[in-house]
């Protein structure tokens, strides 16, 4: 299986600050790189697809970078309600498998 | 547009086998782009791929539960369904349902049911 990592497990913020979110995987992934952000008691919502491409309806500050190993989520100006959970997920081969999760809260 | 919701019971006897449905709205589950997917998430801990399923019927399954899980699709009713059969206590969680995207573009989970909580417990 394909092991993902995620850093930091946890992070507070201001709103208007840049966050970054680190992801990597423990072999070779190409591209086959999701993030997630979930809020509490809510599903898990698509945010970027591909590593870089920018799901439908998710505002452009979200952005995705990276390739092979490893992955970033970059948040440019942190917004209220992008207090969440956010997982990487990655789709080379199965058995699908995601990240532990890095939490954003307000500092 | 396309929503996914489950539907089962909500606590489950320890050694049962856990039964869920998914039902799609919206959308065609045999659209060929797609397949179907189950992932549970356990109270206050991250997300676990269950396995997935075509409308054909071809499907995909963690091996970590392979050997206690089937996926099955009903096309006629617009619903795909989950068996996990001899729960214990480590297989409640949330579980939900939902469509991945296998496009050229890169596969991904891209609509999601709300989810629903299993208990077991005796």
């Amino acid at each position: 299986d394909i092991q993902m990592t995620q850093s930091p497990s946890s992070l507070s913020a201001s709103v208007g600050d840049r966050v970054t979110i680190t992801c990597r995987a423990s072999q070779s992934i190409s591209s086959y790189l999701n993030w997630y952000q979930q809020k509490p008691g809510k599903a898990p919502k698509l945010l970027i697809y591909a590593a870089s491409s920018l799901q439908s309806g998710v505002p452009s500050r979200f952005s995705g970078s990276g390739s092979g190993t490893d992955f970033t989520l970059t948040i440019s100006s942190l917004q209220p309600e992008d207090f969440a959970t956010y997982y990487c997920q990655q789709s080379h081969s199965t058995p699908f498998t995601f990240g532990p999760g890095t939490k954003v809260d307000i500092k | 547009q396309l929503q996914l919701q489950e539907s089962g019971p909500g606590l489950v006897k320890p050694s049962e086998t856990l039964s869920l449905t998914c039902s799609v709205s919206g959308g065609s589950i045999s659209s060929s782009s797609y397949y179907w997917g189950w992932i549970r998430q356990p109270p206050g801990k991250g997300l676990e791929w269950i396995g997935s399923i075509y409308y054909s019927g071809s499907t995909y399954y963690n091996p970590s539960l392979k050997s206690r899980v089937t996926i099955s699709v009903d096309t006629s009713k617009n619903q795909f369904s989950l068996k996990l059969s001899s729960v214990t206590a480590a297989d409640t969680a949330v579980y939900y349902c939902a469509r991945f995207d296998n496009t050229a573009m890169g596969s991904h989970f891209d609509c999601w049911g709300q989810g629903t909580l299993v208990t077991v417990s005796s």
